[in-house]
């Protein structure tokens, strides 16, 4: 069965980067784009970019440009999330997800979500 | 804020139809298709509806989705109890250049 598991949570500083890692199986990694998304407390979904598995080309929403970095190997059937520079406001729980049929987008699995907090 | 706009709550009782309606503007639903995920809190969004009205295989078929124009619709019929969660639409934003995620409805089954 299709799978992504993702990294533990991490408690981190301000200041500091964090990286979660998305470890997929039950399908062809290369043929899929992997989104992240992020969801902070009492919020709705925040889309934050994909990563293609086929190029390993990436897209970033305007508003994460600079702020992260999204990697994958596929060697290990895992993408990654890096998150620079953290604020108190980066605490969120970060989801990542596999576009549908090679498409970026509809999002139809999802990883089980890592909660990043961000605390002096 | 988000450029999809939904009510934040929605109530109905069991066995009643009830629909959450999304409404979007040039750029997004315009020239794409909206899809329509649930989330059950403390756990990660499922993909409900896609391209507009397509059901994932496993989603029961009283949940159905609409678009017309800038606006979209998820109806669910036959309301149940474990209907009650939020729900969100999302689509492709050809002016943020972005996916996009509405602002999010509770569903209260009274």
């Amino acid at each position: 069965q299709i799978q992504l598991v993702q990294s533990e949570a991490e408690l981190k500083k301000p200041g500091a980067s964090v990286k979660v890692s998305c470890k997929a199986s039950g399908y062809a990694f290369n043929s899929h784009a992997v989104s992240w998304v992020r969801q902070a407390p009492g919020q709705g979904p925040e889309w934050m970019g994909w990563i293609s598995g086929i190029s390993g080309n990436t897209k970033y929403a305007h508003k994460f440009q600079g702020k992260v970095a999204l990697t994958a190997d596929a060697s290990r059937n895992t993408a990654y999330l890096e998150v620079k520079n953290l604020r108190w406001d980066d605490t969120a729980v970060y989801y990542c997800a596999r576009g549908k049929n090679g498409y970026t987008y509809p999002l139809d699995y999802w990883g089980q979500g890592t909660l990043v907090t961000v605390s002096s | 804020q988000s450029v999809l706009t939904q009510p934040p709550s929605v109530s109905g009782t069991p066995g009643q139809r009830v629909a959450i309606s999304c409404s979007g503007s040039n750029s997004n639903f315009g020239s794409n298709t909206v899809n329509w995920y649930q989330q059950v809190p403390g756990m990660a969004p499922k993909l409900l509806i896609y391209r507009n009205d397509e059901r994932p295989s496993g989603v029961p078929d009283r949940f159905s989705g609409s678009k017309s124009g800038t606006s979209a619709s998820l109806a669910i019929g036959g309301l149940q109890s474990e209907d009650e969660t939020d729900y969100y639409c999302a689509s492709w934003d050809d002016s943020l250049n972005s996916y996009v995620f509405g602002t999010g409805t509770k569903v209260t089954v009274l």
